[in-house]
């Protein structure tokens, strides 16, 4: 089995900075997901890491760390359509390579 | 074609009915799952098919019945639900189902009620 812990909620102002955290434990590590999730809408992927430091992806990135368990997904330049819940996904090659969720954190961008 | 097709979008039912969710994809997946989803809450994983053969069961009550009859198709058939069963079931699919880069593709769900 595996923890997965991140914020609930956190709010931010259009065209700053957000940093969401994620701490997991689990014993048979396979990577490491972000995914975006609108109200009543699927969730949809934004990245992946397996290996140590930083991945971007234009206004996104994430960062892992597998030594802490710990990874962040940065969003730069928030627009208000980036209002959403955030969900980390930790993939664990003893759980049959399924993604297990943490609980998603909610931001809010304000104007 | 990056979709994965839910049916229905919205479903309600009553606790002695028998209903099915279907869910297709055509990107050649060959793993392919059903996860349920309460307001507010993470998705749980609930059946993970690779290779049309059940991989993962996560000790869910058989009131819920998984079937893959083809690479393609996966439903969800449903029978003597209970109220607190309502919720998103998200069907998604992956390519293989065997880890690395494979990200999971999501349908965007349907929303059942149970009265």
């Amino acid at each position: 089995g595996q923890n997965i812990d991140q914020p609930t909620e956190m709010t931010a102002t259009e065209g700053a900075i957000v940093q969401i955290n994620c701490t997991y434990q689990t014993s048979g590590f396979n990577g490491l997901f972000w995914y975006q999730q609108h109200a009543g809408e699927a969730p949809t992927f934004l990245s992946y890491n397996v290996l140590d430091g930083l991945e971007e992806k234009g206004r996104f990135s994430s960062f892992l760390s597998r030594s802490k368990g710990y990874s962040y997904l940065l969003l730069k330049e928030l627009q208000m359509k980036d209002s959403a819940s955030y969900l980390c996904a930790v993939r664990d090659r003893n759980s049959g390579y399924a993604l297990n969720f943490g609980k998603g954190t909610s931001l809010l961008v304000t104007p | 074609d990056t979709e994965v097709t839910q049916t229905p979008k919205h479903l309600v039912m009553g606790m002695t009915n028998k209903k099915s969710l279907k869910c297709e994809q055509h990107m050649g997946h060959r793993a392919m799952y059903w996860y349920k989803q309460k307001a507010k809450k993470p998705p749980e994983l609930m059946f993970v098919y690779s290779y049309e053969k059940l991989s993962i069961n996560e000790s869910v009550p058989s009131r819920f019945s998984p079937e893959c009859p083809n690479s393609s198709l996966l439903n969800l058939h449903l029978h003597a639900l209970q109220p607190e069963d309502s919720a998103l079931y998200l069907c998604a699919s992956s390519q293989d189902g065997t880890g690395g880069d494979e990200k999971l593709f999501f349908g965007s769900g349907t929303q059942l009620s149970v009265l």
